[in-house]
């Protein structure tokens, strides 16, 4: 199956920095998507993208198909960004978007 | 409120007493799926869910069972858990092919 390789492992950073997290995969995919599971566990979706540049206020993810990697940029980062980041290309047949196989995550600490 | 509920969200149980895990959400949503997390293995997915009646297995299913009998309810069954069923897992759900993939609160479920 697709191999996900997630970087750096952990980050810690002041409130007010920028970040990029990375994440490379083995396989062609059509798609990838970005989540964050902050303190208390709870899960959200950050992006579905398929390819190219999403943003979504201080968040922004970029994804390369063709050379296998994403990279979820975090700007002006705030206390509440801490937790950990996964990203998810799809491991179905096709690209089949039924099957997802996360990374191992980043988790990222911003101190005020 | 657009949500995903589970229940149990905590249970400790002991070998070999079968349990299920509730999954229940209420937006309609043809695509549901569980996943299990485990520290250093991050989330990996159990078993999924296209429709009413339609399933296959994700990347861990031994040991688990799934049904889909109505489009809102999708339940995690041990028959016979072992310890190392021990784990923390997520029901979650989705609309459309690229829609945002909405997670539950998480199950913490323990096997002694």
């Amino acid at each position: 199956g697709i191999q996900v390789e997630q970087s750096p492992p952990d980050l810690i950073l002041q409130e007010g920095a920028n970040s990029t997290l990375r994440c490379n995969f083995s396989d062609s995919v059509n798609n990838l998507q970005w989540f964050h599971q902050n303190p208390w566990g709870q899960l959200i979706n950050l992006f579905y993208i398929p390819s190219g540049t999403k943003q979504n206020g201080r968040l922004s993810a970029t994804t390369v198909a063709t050379e296998r990697y994403s990279l979820l940029y975090i700007s002006s980062s705030q206390t509440t960004d801490s937790g950990v980041y996964f990203c998810a290309p799809p491991s179905g047949s096709g690209g089949s978007n039924y099957k997802l196989t996360f990374g191992k995550g980043t988790l990222l600490t911003v101190n005020p | 409120e657009a949500q995903v509920t589970q229940n149990p969200r905590y249970l400790i149980t002991v070998t070999g007493k079968k349990l299920t895990v509730t999954c229940s959400q209420n937006m309609n949503h043809e695509y549901m799926s569980w996943y299990r997390q485990d520290p250093g293995l991050g989330l990996r997915q159990i078993y999924y869910s296209m429709n009413v009646e339609v399933t296959d297995k994700g990347d861990v299913p031994e040991g688990y069972k799934v049904s889909r009998k109505e489009k809102r309810n999708f339940p995690l069954i041990l028959e016979s858990p072992s310890p190392n069923q021990t784990s923390l897992y997520f029901c979650a759900s989705r609309g459309g092919w690229t829609g945002e993939l909405f997670f539950g609160e998480g199950s913490r479920l323990t096997v002694l």
